[in-house]
Parts: C-alpha cells; sequence; structure tokens
C-alpha cells in the first residue's frame, strides 16, 4: 500500500520570504510524485512532477522540489513566497506500473502574509 | 485548449434522490478518474475509467455508486439514494494514454454536492 504524508496542516510564511511544504511518502516500487494547488471553490492545478533524472524539479510560478529517495520526501518550495500563493497545496504519489490512481496526502494550507 | 469540464458545478440533493455527475476529460485524454474530497480531506480515489471500461474501481463504495465513460459523450458518476454523508467534492481528472503511470493527470472544477 502506498501513503503520503504532510506533517503540518499550514504553513505561515512573510511575503519575500522561502517557504517549504513538507511531504513524505511510503510506497514499494518507484515513486512518481507530483504537487497541485488548490484555490478555494476550485479543482486542483498542476504544479510538478517528478518521474525520474535529475532530483531538484521545477515547476509552475517558481515553486520547485527536491526528491530525496534516502528520507523517502519530496518537500515543496519556493525561494521568494507572494500573498498569492496561499492556497491548499497537495502532495501525491503513484507507484510505477501499480496502477494509475494517485494518492494524495491530507494537505497542506500555506498562508503568506504581507 | 478547454480543460477538464465538470458539470453541474453545484448540486443540491435530499435524501434518497439520485446525483449524476458529468465530466468531460481534456481533448487527447481517453483516461478518466474520478476522486473525492471530503471537508478539510485530501482526495480520495474512487474509480479509474477508460472508454467503455472500468480499469479500477477498487475506492467506490459497494452499493448505490456507479461510474461510466461511454464511447461517446461523458463520463457519469451516478449515486444512487444519496445520504448525507455523501455530501462532497468530487473531482475528475483526465489524462493521456499511460505508460506506467508517467502521465500527469489534470482535474477539472469539481462537482459540490450537498445532500439535504
Amino acid at each position: 500500500a502506498q501513503s503520503v504524508a504532510q506533517p503540518e496542516d499550514q504553513v505561515n510564511v512573510a511575503e519575500g520570504n522561502p517557504l517549504t511544504v513538507k511531504c513524505t511518502y511510503s510506497v514499494s516500487g518507484n515513486p512518481y510524485l507530483f504537487w497541485y494547488v488548490q484555490y478555494p471553490n476550485r479543482g486542483l492545478q498542476f504544479l510538478l512532477k517528478y518521474i525520474t533524472g535529475d532530483n531538484l524539479v521545477k515547476g509552475s510560478y517558481g515553486f520547485e522540489a527536491e526528491f530525496n529517495k534516502s528520507q523517502t520526501s519530496f518537500h515543496l518550495k519556493k525561494p521568494s513566497a507572494l500573498v498569492s500563493d496561499s492556497a491548499l497545496y497537495f502532495c501525491a504519489v503513484r507507484v510505477d506500473n501499480a496502477g494509475n490512481m494517485l494518492t494524495f496526502g491530507g494537505g497542506t494550507r500555506l498562508m503568506v502574509k504581507p | 485548449n478547454a480543460g477538464v469540464m465538470q458539470n453541474p458545478r453545484h448540486l443540491v440533493r435530499r435524501r434518497g434522490q439520485e446525483a449524476r455527475l458529468r465530466c468531460s476529460p481534456m481533448k487527447g485524454h481517453s483516461h478518466v478518474y474520478w476522486y473525492r474530497q471530503l471537508p478539510e480531506e485530501g482526495l480520495k480515489f474512487m474509480v479509474y475509467l477508460q472508454k467503455e471500461n472500468i480499469i479500477d474501481e477498487s475506492g467506490m463504495p459497494k452499493e448505490r455508486f456507479s461510474a461510466e465513460f461511454p464511447k461517446e459523450g461523458p463520463s457519469i458518476l451516478r449515486i444512487q439514494q444519496v445520504v448525507r454523508g455523501d455530501s462532497a467534492a468530487y473531482f475528475c481528472a483526465s489524462s493521456p494514454a499511460t505508460s506506467g503511470g508517467r502521465k500527469t493527470q489534470y482535474f477539472g472544477p469539481g462537482t459540490r454536492l450537498l445532500v439535504l
């Protein structure tokens, strides 16, 4: 069985400061890892994914994430937060050749204050 | 280049009624997934379909829920005899034909079901 943990329900950061949203996973096999963002009453927007190759993945809106196999983590980062980044962020995992469903973490609410 | 379309966006039903949720995948996508999101929770997988085939329904409740993706037209998630616990946001996602699950799933705006 695969699972995803987002240990922080909420992350608060001041505008202009770096932000990190944490994600750890547990799978049997090679993981494919995804980050999505959800704005109020909207669907999920794809930010970035790790499939293979370089452990540092760059995505939309200046976000990036680092795949760390030894720590089974895929933390989302941004060097300088914007107020408009305030939203709900979901980490998700899918295992290679083990079905196509995504398993999501519980979500982390990011609050960026001016 | 329309994204994933879902309708209705909001649906109110009384207990015992039927709810039908529709999803049109992105152009060129042949795979559809349904997920359910309870308030303040993450999304939970329900079912994965290709045209005229249910590939994985391991997340579907055993009773009252069904899904289809016909040769023509949108995918339908059907909930019979709704109960208050069915109140949730239901999201559809689509992807191109997959190869070991590498393809990104793109999500629609969701249907928010409220059961009175």
